[in-house]
């Protein structure tokens, strides 16, 4: 059974970097699949971060672009999201998530998700 | 970029069916995916590729998609459907490509 965990600080200054680790059990990142972020700020919907594919290659919404980074490590089986100077709008729950990649793309397992606030 | 839209809200009273609707331009020409998502939870996939269930899913949970308009119908309802539900497509169409999410449908059971 594949599962995900997410990791990282509860909480993040404004203008700081938001980090967090994704960690990947009952598969291996290296046998294929996209891995992606997705966020839900508080009462809000679903908003999709970015992916990445076991090689490295990466796609971002381009809203978020240019203050995203995803990375893999596929020795430790996980990746990872920055996201840097943070606002308050970025408080949010972030969730990782398996996603199977074709003609379309969609996401079968996630984590639990994580917590993120933003606050002096 | 590709703009999804859903109802806020749809109710129904326990054993009927409920339709929750997924409008985009020429939707029906894209694969559409739904996820459930109870408070305090994860999303979960519930149906893809329009009408497709993943192992473990009630065959309550059905799905179609034509024109501008895919949706997501549950039969029989049970108050443990009540859940936020979201679409999702791939959006290729655009010069930048990615991932679109509805803004969700809040399911409430009478």
């Amino acid at each position: 059974q594949v599962q995900l965990q997410e990791s990282g600080p509860g909480l993040v200054k404004p203008s700081e970097t938001l980090s967090l680790t994704c960690a990947v059990s009952g598969y291996s990142i290296s046998s294929g699949y996209y891995w992606g972020w997705i966020r839900q700020p508080p009462g809000k919907g679903l908003e999709w971060i970015g992916s990445i594919y076991h090689s490295g290659s990466t796609y971002y919404n381009p809203s978020l672009k240019s203050r995203v980074t995803i990375s893999v490590d596929t020795s430790k089986n996980q990746f990872s999201l920055k996201l840097s100077s943070v606002t308050a709008a970025d408080t949010a729950v972030y969730y990782c998530a398996r996603e199977i990649v074709g003609a379309t793309h969609l996401f079968d397992y996630w984590g639990q998700g994580t917590l993120v606030t933003v606050s002096s | 970029s590709y703009v999804l839209t859903q109802p806020p809200s749809v109710s129904v009273a326990p054993g009927k069916t409920a339709r929750i609707t997924c409008g985009g331009n020429n939707i029906g020409s894209k694969s559409v995916h739904w996820y459930q998502q109870k408070p305090g939870q994860a999303p979960v996939l519930v149906i893809y590729y329009d009408s497709d269930r993943p192992s473990g899913i009630p065959e309550r949970f059905s799905g179609s998609n034509s024109g501008n308009t895919a949706t997501l119908t549950i039969s029989r309802v049970e108050a443990g459907d009540e859940a936020d539900y979201y679409c999702q497509v791939w959006d290729s169409s655009s010069d930048h490509p990615g991932v679109v999410f509805g803004g969700g449908t809040k399911l409430t059971v009478l």
